[in-house]
This record gives structure tokens, C-alpha cells and sequence, in this order.
């Protein structure tokens, strides 16, 4: 167990929807790194931020958005979703203090797109 | 940005050393190379970490070469449990952006 949670574990849903995934980092943690894993694929970075701010940006698309709030937990929207959409989406979390940039993943969020 | 080249797939027997090298042509100087180990639907773990020369824990190796232009993680004496993908990950320890996406790393198998 990474200390890491996410909600919900399993998302099936239909095209043109919009969902919510939330993350719940390690206690004192105060990065939090969004990752979207398709089919076979490798972990595509979405989106860091840290105490609250969004601190790095990766190929996220503009129908996806995300937040952290004042307690460090965060949420990632995916909004009119499409069939390839549907992936693993991992949160990590890190402390983000010099020399310390490990990352905790999260079990993960499956997304179905239908 | 300071991609990453590493086999598609390995194959070993139990109780093997196993050796999985990755290519990063273009590493920078603030750089650091992880290695994470990802189970099928799990997160990945975090193994080793390193920048320069051989770093050592309790479950792997990283070996890097003085121009850091690849790195070797050695795994002693592998079980079937460490059938897994392995992920190169070269990124800066702040501010990585994009420098964050795994590749698709290294399907490892491991046989009786």
C-alpha cells in the first residue's frame, strides 16, 4: 500500500460524459502528478501540481482539467469524453522537497468509455 | 527532452541475474535516472534512483557510465515475482513536465 488512494476504482461511462476521478496523496506529500495509462501503453504525464499550484504541464488535452485543494487531495475532469479515453488513470504523489522526487502511485482509476 | 530507449521484452529464468539497460542519448545535466517496476493493473513502484556511477539498495543495482548516456539496472537473482514491466524514467528532480512520461518500458518474464 503506497499511502495513496484514488476514487472511484472502476468508471464506466458513455460518450459525451463528464467524470470526476479524485486523489488523496500520501500524508505530507505535497505534489500530486496525474498519469494516464492506455492499452499497452506506457504512462503518459498529464499534470503535476504542488501546495496547490499547478507546478508542470504534459500532453493534456483541453477536455481535461484538474485541481488541488487547500487539504492536497485533487481531482482530474474529463469532460465530453471519447472511446479512446478509456484508459488507467494513476495518481502519485511525492514529497517535492530537494534530492526527494520519488512517487507514490495510487492503485488507479479504470475508465470505460462506451 | 531525453527519451528513452529500452528492449521491448526479456526473458530469464528464477534465481538469474538480470541486466536491462536504457538508452538516454540526450540526458541533461540536472537529470536523475529512476526505475519503477509496474505489476499489470497496479501502480508502478519505485525501485532505484541514481545519477552518476552505481547506486545499491536492498533490491536492485543502477549502474550509469561516466557520460550517463545509458544506465543498467541489475536485478540478482530474480523469482517469478519479479515478472513485471520495468520503466526508465529520466527527468530533473523539480519542474520535469513532460521529461514525467514513462515509456513503454520493459516487459520482464520470469520462468521456473
Amino acid at each position: 500500500d503506497s499511502g495513496v488512494t484514488q476514487t472511484p476504482k472502476h468508471l464506466i461511462t458513455a460518450t459525451g460524459q463528464r467524470v470526476t476521478l479524485r486523489c488523496s496523496p500520501r500524508s505530507g506529500d505535497l505534489s500530486v502528478y496525474w498519469y494516464q495509462q492506455s492499452l499497452d501503453q506506457g504512462l503518459q504525464f498529464l499534470i503535476q501540481y504542488y501546495n496547490g499550484e499547478e507546478r508542470a504541464k504534459g500532453n493534456i488535452l483541453e477536455r481535461f482539467s484538474a485541481q488541488q485543494f487547500p487539504d492536497l487531495h485533487s481531482e482530474l475532469n474529463l469532460s465530453s469524453l471519447e472511446l479512446g479515453d478509456s484508459a488507467l488513470y494513476f495518481c502519485a504523489s511525492s514529497p517535492n522537497s530537494p534530492g526527494d522526487n520519488e512517487q507514490f502511485f495510487g492503485p488507479g482509476t479504470r475508465l470505460t468509455v462506451l | 527532452l531525453a527519451k528513452t530507449t529500452q528492449p521491448i521484452s526479456m526473458d530469464s529464468y528464477e534465481g538469474q541475474e538480470v541486466n536491462i539497460t536504457c538508452s538516454h542519448n540526450n540526458i541533461a545535466t540536472n537529470d536523475y535516472i529512476t526505475w519503477y517496476q509496474q505489476f499489470p493493473s497496479q501502480g508502478p513502484r519505485f525501485i532505484i534512483q541514481g545519477y552518476k556511477t552505481k547506486v545499491t539498495n536492498e533490491v536492485a543495482s543502477l549502474f550509469i557510465p561516466a557520460d550517463r548516456k545509458s544506465s543498467t539496472l541489475s536485478l540478482p537473482r530474480v523469482s517469478l515475482s519479479d515478472t513485471a514491466v520495468y520503466y526508465c524514467l529520466v527527468a530533473p528532480l523539480t519542474g520535469g513536465g513532460n521529461k514525467l512520461t514513462f515509456g513503454t518500458g520493459t516487459q520482464l518474464k520470469v520462468e521456473l
